[in-house]
């Protein structure tokens, strides 16, 4: 079946710092990979996505690229600020099956940056 | 953008009495809900999968007279926590989806709290 491995947090980075959790994922066919955000007490936000290899999802300074070769689909983001404390899923779903698939989430990774 | 909303955002109910869930989807219709539970400090764990019309899908080990879900319109699903006990305080988030190719859209979930 299809999973997620998330590095384990809690990450804690000084503003400013650069930053990278991992993840990769085991799956048939050809997934879709996100990247979700959850801020305490509430849902989750997409953050960024990709639908195919190579293919490289950025939003609001983050990105991640598929990488079917290593399957991976790390999160990178240059310079982080204190509002960018939150939970962090990586996630995968069988887009390819023609019919609305459930998502695979990783654990989570916890991010706090501080001042 | 797409946008679901989840009420309550927060319950809290006695042993014993039954809770309602909703979920809107207010811009967009909504083919397929999900229906996730999440522990403090821990990962989603799908509950079930329903399709408009159709009788959900639970995954395994979810009792599905306990957690009672309907889906009888394109933009409304609920879910019903029957005879709640202290070991269902949790926190429950939905997530809409169009179909296949759409994005899926988090509810802000709601905390139940069984006293």
């Amino acid at each position: 079946g299809n999973s997620v491995t998330q590095m384990e947090g809690p990450v804690t980075l000084s503003e400013e710092a650069f930053l990278t959790i991992n993840c990769t994922y085991t799956a048939t066919g050809y997934p879709s990979l996100f990247w979700y955000v959850q801020y305490p007490g509430e849902g989750l936000q997409l953050l960024l996505k990709a639908t195919k290899a190579d293919d490289k999802g950025s939003n609001k300074g983050f990105e991640a690229t598929y990488r079917k070769e290593t399957t991976s689909f790390h999160l990178e983001k240059g310079s982080v600020q204190v509002s960018d404390s939150a939970v962090y899923f990586c996630a995968l779903s069988d887009s390819n099956t023609g019919t609305a698939s459930k998502l695979t989430f990783g654990t989570g990774t916890r991010l706090q940056v501080t001042l | 953008g797409a946008v679901v909303s989840q009420h309550p955002s927060r319950v809290i109910c006695k042993s014993g009495t039954s809770v309602k869930i909703e979920c809107r989807s207010l811009d967009f219709q909504a083919t397929t809900m999900f229906w996730y539970r999440q522990f403090p400090k821990q990962s989603l764990m799908l509950m079930a999968t329903s399709n408009e019309g159709s009788k959900a899908t639970y995954e395994q080990g979810v009792e599905k007279d306990k957690f009672l879900i309907n889906h009888a319109s394109l933009t409304l699903s609920t879910l019903t926590v029957t005879s709640a006990h202290p070991e269902d305080s949790s926190f429950y988030i939905c997530s809409a989806t169009g179909g296949w190719n759409y994005g899926y859209t988090f509810g802000s979930g709601t905390r139940l709290t069984v006293v």
